[in-house]
């Protein structure tokens, strides 16, 4: 069984400009969750969705955004970037389909996007 | 505010040993707690999951414990080896929300 599959891997991007990561979780998963890792605040959850809507939603700024497909596969963008959105995002997915199983399911997590803002 | 800590930041031992990781929060009202593995630049892997009702949880060569009423949870790896070498991360489901500790740095000297 495949696991959770995100790319690109690797990105380099420029203040101001946008970028879109995506996320393809294991196969009859369907809820998604977003992280971002950083050496200061370390991880940190951005949101989740589950059956292409958003359940949970973390603090971070508007420009954070995501959606979710039919087939469960799931992008988040982050618009206007600036150097501080320099992290390792992580996606994770999750068997559990009650509301709260992000936080009651075991998570399964991909090898993330590493995104450096210059 | 649910806050989780970690203790110690890092840990060096040497091949062989038996080592206890520590996991601490703060609000005993959680729905479970996880530890994970992440070793460097990778993403993260699920090593053991317990639900707010279990006081343990075993897979291999690691066990880990929960006690609610004192916010403690840890992690005993059994006879370490160099692979275990990892950041070792505990996250508690609360409060509709996941938080997560700043983790333990192991290395296992060979």
């Amino acid at each position: 069984k495949a696991g959770v599959t995100q790319t690109p891997r690797y990105l380099i991007k420029t203040r101001g400009q946008q970028v879109t990561l995506s996320c393809s979780p294991i196969s009859g998963h369907r809820s998604v969750s977003w992280y971002q890792q950083t050496p200061g605040q370390g991880l940190q959850f951005l949101f989740e969705y589950f059956s292409e809507t958003q359940r949970n939603k973390g603090n971070f700024p508007g420009r954070f955004s995501g959606r979710q497909f039919s087939n469960s596969r799931s992008e988040m963008n982050v618009s206007t970037l600036e150097l501080g959105d320099s992290a390792l995002y992580l996606c994770a997915s999750s068997p559990s389909e009650g509301t709260g199983s992000l936080w009651t399911g075991e998570l399964f997590f991909g090898e993330g996007s590493r995104l450096t803002v210059l | 505010k649910q806050e989780v800590t970690q203790i110690p930041a890092a840990l060096s031992v040497p091949e062989g040993e038996n080592l206890v990781l520590n996991c601490s929060f703060t609000d005993s009202a959680i729905y479970n707690l996880q530890w994970f593995r992440q070793d460097p630049g990778k993403g993260l892997t699920s090593l053991l999951l317990i639900q707010s009702s279990q006081r343990e949880q075993t897979s291999g060569r690691l066990n880990a414990s929960l006690d609610k009423s004192s916010g403690r949870s840890t992690l005993y790896i059994a006879a370490s080896q160099p692979g275990d070498s990892a950041t070792y991360l505990c996250a508690v489901g609360s409060n509709y929300q996941l938080i997560w500790g700043a983790g333990t740095k192991l290395i296992i000297k060979p």
